[in-house]
């Protein structure tokens, strides 16, 4: 069984501050990690993913994440947050489990970033 | 249609009646997913489909059915609604089971 926590289920910054969403998962296999945007009243958009390679991910718009695997966290992060960062951020992971492919999010960590 | 698209936006249904939440992709993805979001608790797999024809059940499914006639459409329906379905619900679909998932806008329920 895999599983996800997120540690923050909410995360208060100031505009342009650094910011870093927690996100750890268990897994007896290996994996594959998301993480997803929710914006106010809309569904959810990938925001970045890691497969395979390079531990470091980046989005468009300056967010990174490192796989850790020792550590087994995949957190979120970004030098200098802006207002519309505000919204909900979901880590998610899945992997091989024969025919069973599972997505599993945690509950999610509300950003909001302040004037 | 580009991408995932919900019908309807919104409804406030009374208890015990029927009702279908419809859902259609035009990314010929193979993998098809119904979620419910409720405050605190995240998201939800209620039931999934790994191919049309296939149907599978997720962590909530009991209330909740589906099917999977064709690649492009995946209906949810509530058979008796009651008022713990009051929920926002999402559809998704992914090239194949486990790869990253596309969300339609949601469908806001409330069940009086």
């Amino acid at each position: 069984a895999q599983s996800v926590t997120q540690l923050d289920s909410q995360v208060p910054v100031f505009e342009e501050a650094p910011v870093e969403l927690r996100c750890n998962y268990s897994s007896s296999v290996s994996v594959y990690l998301f993480w997803y945007v929710q914006y106010p009243n809309q569904g959810l958009q990938l925001l970045l993913k890691y497969l395979s390679g390079s531990t470091l991910v980046k989005s468009i718009n300056g967010f990174e994440a490192e796989f850790n695997k020792s550590q087994t966290s995949f957190h979120l992060r970004k030098p200098s947050v802006h207002i519309s960062d505000t919204a909900e951020y979901f880590c998610a992971v899945s992997g091989p489990g024969g025919s069973n492919y599972k997505l599993t999010f945690g509950k999610g960590t509300l950003l909001t970033v302040n004037p | 249609i580009a991408g995932i698209t919900q019908a309807p936006t919104s409804q406030i249904l009374a208890a015990g009646r029927r009702m279908t939440l419809r859902c259609t992709q035009d990314m010929r993805h193979n993998a098809m997913y119904w979620y419910r979001q409720d405050l605190g608790l995240g998201l939800r797999l209620i039931h999934y489909s790994n191919t049309a024809g296939t149907t599978g059940k997720g962590e909530v499914p009991d209330g909740y059915s589906v099917s999977r006639a064709n690649t492009d459409d995946f209906p949810l329906t509530l058979a008796s609604a009651v008022p713990s379905q009051t929920s926002v619900y999402f559809c998704a679909s992914s090239v194949r089971r486990g790869n990253e998932q596309f969300f339609g806008p949601g469908t806001r329920l409330t069940v009086l």
